[in-house]
């Protein structure tokens, strides 16, 4: 089974802070996903990528940079962080091979506090 | 574009009754649907899904779901709750396409499971 970690899994930090989040995968998934969860809207795709170097984006970018640096490790920055980017965080992997496409392993989430 | 609505937001149940969890979805064209499951504290589960083919579809821990096309809904189903279901159940769609698409979350439905 697919291991997808993530860190840190709380983070506290100010209006206009930098952070970043890291998620890291160790099943040699071509897809990786970063969604936030809110209350009433479920899950909602930030960016995802499907290989080292990509970047695609998805329906709620705003505010979000991502980086895919190598197969396992997807990154999400938020470089001034506002209080509406108050939210559980969770990174998810996948594997697609043409029209087959496999289910997606979430971590555990990151809840990330703005003040 | 496709989309996803779970009308119940809460649902409460006693332990050995049974569930549905109720699921519409938007979509032109075939669907894949999914439910996942969210444990308190925890990433998301995947508990089945659709691929087109028999219209009931069984999942892990006596979990079952029937897709409608003609009612465009994907409901959820247990015969007899125990109190480790408690927790968030989360329906999700994409298209059933060689090409990579989105997986979209409906909002989640919290099932609490009482004595």
């Amino acid at each position: 089974e697919a291991a997808v970690t993530q860190s840190p899994r709380n983070k506290v930090t100010v209006t206009g802070g930098n952070v970043t989040l890291s998620c890291r995968q160790t099943n040699s998934h071509n897809y990786m996903y970063w969604y936030r969860q809110d209350t009433g809207h479920g899950l909602r795709l930030i960016h995802y990528s499907y290989g080292a170097g990509n970047l695609q984006i998805g329906d709620v970018p705003d505010g979000y940079k991502a980086t895919r640096t190598t197969q396992e490790d997807f990154f999400l920055l938020l470089e001034l962080a506002s209080p509406s980017q108050t939210s559980l965080y969770f990174c998810a992997s996948s594997d697609w091979t043409g029209g087959n496409y496999a289910e997606q392993f979430f971590g555990p989430g990151t809840r990330l506090t703005v003040l | 574009a496709q989309s996803v609505t779970q009308p119940d937001a809460r649902v409460t149940v006693s332990e050995g009754a049974s569930l549905q969890l109720r699921c519409k979805y938007s979509y032109f064209g075939t669907p894949y649907l999914f439910w996942y499951v969210q444990y308190p504290r925890q990433g998301l589960q995947l508990l089945l899904k659709y691929y087109p083919g028999d219209p009931v579809v069984q999942g892990v821990n006596g979990f079952e779901a029937e897709f409608s096309k003609s009612n465009s809904s994907f409901h959820l189903r247990k015969a007899s709750v125990h109190w480790s279901d408690w927790a968030v159940y989360f329906c999700a769609v994409r298209g059933a396409s060689s090409s990579f698409s989105k997986l979209v979350f409906g909002q989640g439905t919290s099932l609490s499971v009482v004595p």
